[in-house]
């Protein structure tokens, strides 16, 4: 049972304009929620994190906004550059621990 | 500070066999997690260790196995290998405190033959 969702798996943006990737969960537990880049061959890099105390939190391009009653966080890049092309992840956790839910990531290309 | 370094970072092994991977979290983080990467299934988190002890378990077959020494190092055994092992094996460590962010290894990559 996938707890966290990204149903698109695949987005392109033109550089210079808005990248909107979605997440939607279904765990009413989860209070941290986080996003991760990934490069091929590489680990995940952390990129911005947002507890449920919260409904944005924004950290240079990055920008992470939490809508609790609709169970949906969203990661805006504003401007996107060709460098942000990668697969990037949503996790969920329970503050209960540190396992983390991640979903199956979406596929960015921002193209020149 | 040296991030989180994950040892090998490949590895072909034959069905049946098994194999051990081997995490060193970043100096002073105590809670060390394991996830397995595959095609279309996102990572999906195996167990958790804080000073020495599992603390959170995914839900996979006792063949997988892990344990924390006390210097927070970490391994993970899979034994009797089988084909749907191969996977991206990714290590991520953490403050001890739980709702802090995970900071992830480069994975081992296993190839099962």
């Amino acid at each position: 049972d996938q707890q966290v969702k990204q149903n698109s798996p695949s987005l392109s943006v033109q550089e210079g304009r808005i990248s909107i990737l979605n997440c939607d969960y279904t765990n009413s537990m989860f209070d941290y929620f986080l996003w991760y880049k990934k490069y091929p061959a590489e680990g995940p890099t952390f990129l911005i994190s947002i507890s449920s105390i919260k409904d944005k939190n924004e950290d240079g391009r990055f920008t992470v906004f939490l809508n609790k009653s609709a169970k949906h966080l969203s990661l805006h890049i504003v401007p996107s550059q060709p460098g942000d092309s990668a697969v990037y992840f949503c996790a969920a956790s329970a503050l209960a621990g540190n396992q983390f839910y991640f979903g199956t990531g979406t596929s960015l290309t921002v193209i020149p | 500070k040296a991030g989180v370094t994950q040892t090998p970072r490949y590895l072909i092994k034959t069905r049946g066999q098994q194999v051990t991977l081997s995490c060193s979290p970043i100096s002073g983080h105590r809670s060390v997690s394991w996830y397995q990467q595959t095609p279309g299934q996102g990572l999906q988190f195996l167990f958790e260790y804080f000073s020495e002890t599992q603390r959170n378990k995914g839900n996979f077959p006792g063949r997988f196995s892990g344990r924390q020494f006390s210097n927070s190092r970490s391994e993970m055994n899979v034994s009797t290998l089988e084909l749907g092992d191969s996977a991206l094996y990714l290590c991520a460590s953490s403050l001890a405190q739980v709702g802090t962010e995970a900071f992830f290894g480069q994975g081992t990559r296993l190839t099962v033959v």
